[in-house]
């Protein structure tokens, strides 16, 4: 079964510090999608970036960048010059195909606390 | 203009009552999705409509039953509710394929007391 796991629960941070939030996938699938998503304290969540299998190639989107390595089965996101807004948990999720359909498997999701 | 709402926000209700959380999506989306928020933040998926009809459907009791009279719509109603079932409710919408994303609502925090 497909598995995601962000060994970090918490991270907390002074602003302006750079914060590098792992994610470790496992999956017997040869294609599948990655994906990242914000959730504020307000509570929504918030779709931030896909990546596929395929394609290795890093991705910037302004402060954001994400490092997807499947040698090493991890999808790992940085954020630079990190800023008060930026705290939020972050969940990884791996898609997994079930009779047709797509599920996203989160998981555990990690807490970033920026401090002023 | 919102794109996957769900009503009410918040809902506190007792034990043993039967209740129902509304979804509604104005992306043009043929899928729809149920997810379970539990209090250690863990998202789990609970159901998955896909034009109407239930695609996935996980080990979830049978006190909830999900309801889609339309693809914008997916109604997630549950009867004799448990303290258990205290937790945030999501639903999400996305393209049918492989690979899309999914939008999420805003949440429903059930409180079961």
């Amino acid at each position: 079964a497909q598995k995601v796991t962000q060994a970090q629960t918490e991270i907390s941070v002074v602003e302006k510090e750079d914060v590098t939030l792992d994610c470790v996938y496992e999956t017997r699938d040869t294609t599948y999608y990655l994906f990242w998503y914000k959730q504020p304290p307000s509570g929504e969540l918030v779709f931030l970036i896909r990546r596929n299998s395929f394609d290795e190639q890093n991705e910037i989107s302004g402060r954001y960048s994400w490092n997807f390595q499947k040698s090493t089965s991890s999808f790992n996101f940085t954020i630079t010059a990190s800023q008060v807004v930026d705290s939020a948990v972050y969940f990884c999720a791996l898609s997994e195909e079930s009779w047709g359909a797509q599920k996203l498997v989160f998981g555990q999701g990690t807490r970033l606390t920026i401090n002023p | 203009d919102t794109a996957v709402s769900q009503t009410p926000k918040y809902l506190v209700t007792q034990m043993g009552n039967d209740k129902s959380i509304k979804c509604e999506q104005n992306l043009g989306h043929d899928t729809m999705y149920w997810y379970k928020q539990d209090s250690k933040k863990f998202l789990k998926i609970m159901f998955s409509y896909n034009n109407k009809e239930l695609i996935i459907n996980e080990t979830v009791p049978n006190r909830f039953s999900p309801k889609s009279p339309d693809k914008a719509h997916l109604n997630l109603h549950i009867n004799s509710l448990e303290l258990g079932d205290s937790a945030v409710y999501f639903c999400a919408s996305s393209q049918p394929r492989i690979g899309y994303e999914q939008y999420f609502g805003p949440g429903t925090r059930l409180t079961v007391t």
